[in-house]
C-alpha cells in the first residue's frame, strides 16, 4: 500500500492562533488530497478535497476562510486552522488518492489531533 | 443525498469467532465499497475494497460481499484474533472520471476477547 505522513501528529494552541498542519505522500503523486474532521466515538466528516493546482472544494457547512487548505505540490497538501476556538478541537486526518496508480482508492495519513485552550 | 448506514455499532466476540458487519448504500450509482480499520489515536487503515462488477473478494481472514440490488455489502472476518479490535468503517463511493468521494458508515466497535 501507499503511505501518508502527517505533522504534526499533535497540537495545542492557544485559542485565536493559527495552526498548520502537513500532509504528505510518501512513495506516490496524488493528485486528489481530502481532509477530514473526526470527533471522539464518531465517523469520519470530509472537510474538502483539493487538487493539485486549483482551489479546494468544501463541503457544505465547512467555512473555508477559517480552514485554508493548499495543495501547491503533487506530493504536499496543508490545512491551516485559523483564529482556532476550543470548538475546533478534533482529530484532522487526510487522505491522498492517485488515480493513475492506485484507481479509486484513498490511503489515510495517521491523523493530527489538535486541542485548542 | 448518498446515506449509508452500518449495523451494528458494537460487536463482542470470542476470539477464534467469525465477526459480521453490514452496511447498506443509498445510492444506486455507487460502484466503489471500500472497509478501513481504525485503531486507537490513528488514522483508518484499508483492509479491502469491492468494486461493483465483483460480487464477493477475499483476502486471507477477510472477505467482503455486494448484493447490489439489495444494496448491501458487508464484511467477514473469520477467526477472529484480538489484534482485530478496533473501529471499522465501511464507505460508499460514486466513481465517476476522476472524482470519488466517499459516504462513510458510522462505523463498528468490533472487540475480540481473548
Amino acid at each position: 500500500g501507499a503511505v501518508v505522513s502527517q505533522h504534526p501528529s499533535w497540537v495545542i494552541c492557544k485559542s485565536g492562533t493559527s495552526v498548520k498542519i502537513e500532509c504528505r505522500s510518501l512513495d506516490f503523486q496524488a493528485t486528489t488530497m481530502f481532509w477530514y474532521r473526526q470527533f471522539p466515538k464518531q465517523s469520519l466528516m470530509l472537510m474538502a478535497t483539493s487538487n493539485e493546482g486549483s482551489k479546494a472544494t468544501y463541503e457544505q457547512g465547512v467555512e473555508k476562510d477559517k480552514f485554508l487548505i493548499n495543495h501547491a505540490s503533487l506530493t504536499l497538501s496543508t490545512l491551516t486552522v485559523t483564529s482556532a476556538h476550543p470548538e475546533d478541537s478534533s482529530f484532522y486526518i487526510c487522505s491522498a488518492r492517485s488515480p493513475l496508480v492506485f484507481k479509486e482508492t484513498q490511503y489515510f495519513g495517521p491523523g493530527t489531533r489538535l486541542l485548542v485552550l | 443525498g448518498e446515506n449509508v448506514e452500518q449495523h451494528p455499532s458494537t460487536l463482542s466476540v470470542q476470539e477464534g469467532d467469525s465477526a459480521v458487519i453490514k452496511c447498506t448504500y443509498s445510492d444506486s450509482a455507487s460502484n466503489y465499497f471500500p472497509w478501513y480499520k481504525q485503531e486507537l489515536g490513528k488514522g483508518p487503515q484499508l483492509i479491502i475494497d469491492i468494486r461493483s462488477n465483483v460480487g464477493e473478494k477475499k483476502d486471507q481472514r477477510i472477505a467482503v460481499t455486494l448484493n447490489k440490488t439489495a444494496k448491501h455489502f458487508s464484511l467477514h472476518i473469520t477467526e477472529t484474533q484480538p489484534e482485530d479490535s478496533a473501529v471499522y468503517f465501511c464507505a460508499a463511493a460514486r466513481f465517476s472520471g476522476g472524482y470519488n468521494k466517499l459516504i462513510f458508515g458510522a462505523g463498528t466497535r468490533l472487540a475480540v476477547h481473548p
